[in-house]
């Protein structure tokens, strides 16, 4: 079974463009979560999509976004981009039924310079 | 979501057991225990994950004391490549969502 892919590896941005990520999850799962992993702040829940429906939410400002597709695909943005949006960028897909681990992929990595 | 406790850093030698511990003093009765690894730069890996028995897969066992409070991982016999920052992280079922919430984990160093 395929793993969880996502694109581009890495990334180099501008301040104030935006940008956006994709994630393909394993065959089968239906949820998709975005995380961002900071030296400072470490590994930080953005937000969960199931069934296109975003279903949990982090703390952070409106300008990350995220959606998901009837097949199952997830994208996230980030608009007017800032320096301290550099950072690893992590999806993670999950089946939906019973309690299951997540799988992640191996990353994003966004600099914004 | 219940919240844990881990030792920042620990060493292990080569090919000895790596026993990792992690205290959940506040989990609640529906809450499982999951413990991921982080190898430098990449994706956290899933390992295994536990509601009140011990449980044991390829990659390790863990064992959870009878009152719940606290949990060990244990890598039976740790190779260089076992290197990472292990996260131990407690939450309900997935019915209300998967959202995970990580720690500072444990910075394992396995050492020839």
């Amino acid at each position: 079974k395929a793993g969880v892919t996502q694109t581009p590896r890495y990334l180099i941005k501008t301040r104030g463009q935006q940008v956006t990520l994709s994630c393909s999850p394993i065959s089968g799962h239906r949820s998709v979560s975005w995380y961002q992993q900071t030296p400072g702040q470490g590994l930080q829940f953005l937000f969960e999509y199931f069934s296109e429906t975003q279903r949990n939410k982090g703390n952070f400002p409106g300008r990350f976004s995220g959606r998901q597709f009837s097949n199952s695909r997830s994208e996230m943005n980030v608009s007017t981009l800032e320096l301290g949006d550099s950072a690893l960028y992590l999806c993670a897909s999950s089946s939906v039924t019973g309690p299951v681990g997540a799988f992640f992929g191996q990353g994003t990595r966004l600099t914004v310079v | 979501d219940a919240k844990t406790t881990q030792p920042t850093s620990m060493d292990c030698a080569e090919g000895r057991a790596a026993n990792l511990p992690c205290n959940h003093s506040t989990i609640s009765g529906n809450e499982y225990v999951y413990w991921y690894r982080q190898i430098h730069s990449q994706g956290p890996q899933y390992i295994i994950h536990g509601l009140k028995n011990n449980e044991t897969n390829e990659m390790a066992s863990l064992i959870i004391t009878e009152d719940r409070k606290s949990s060990t991982l244990i890598l039976p016999h740790a190779t260089l490549r076992d290197t990472a920052v292990y996260y131990c992280i407690v939450r309900g079922d997935n019915n209300a969502g998967n959202m995970l919430t990580f720690g500072g984990g444990t910075r394992l160093m396995v050492k020839p």
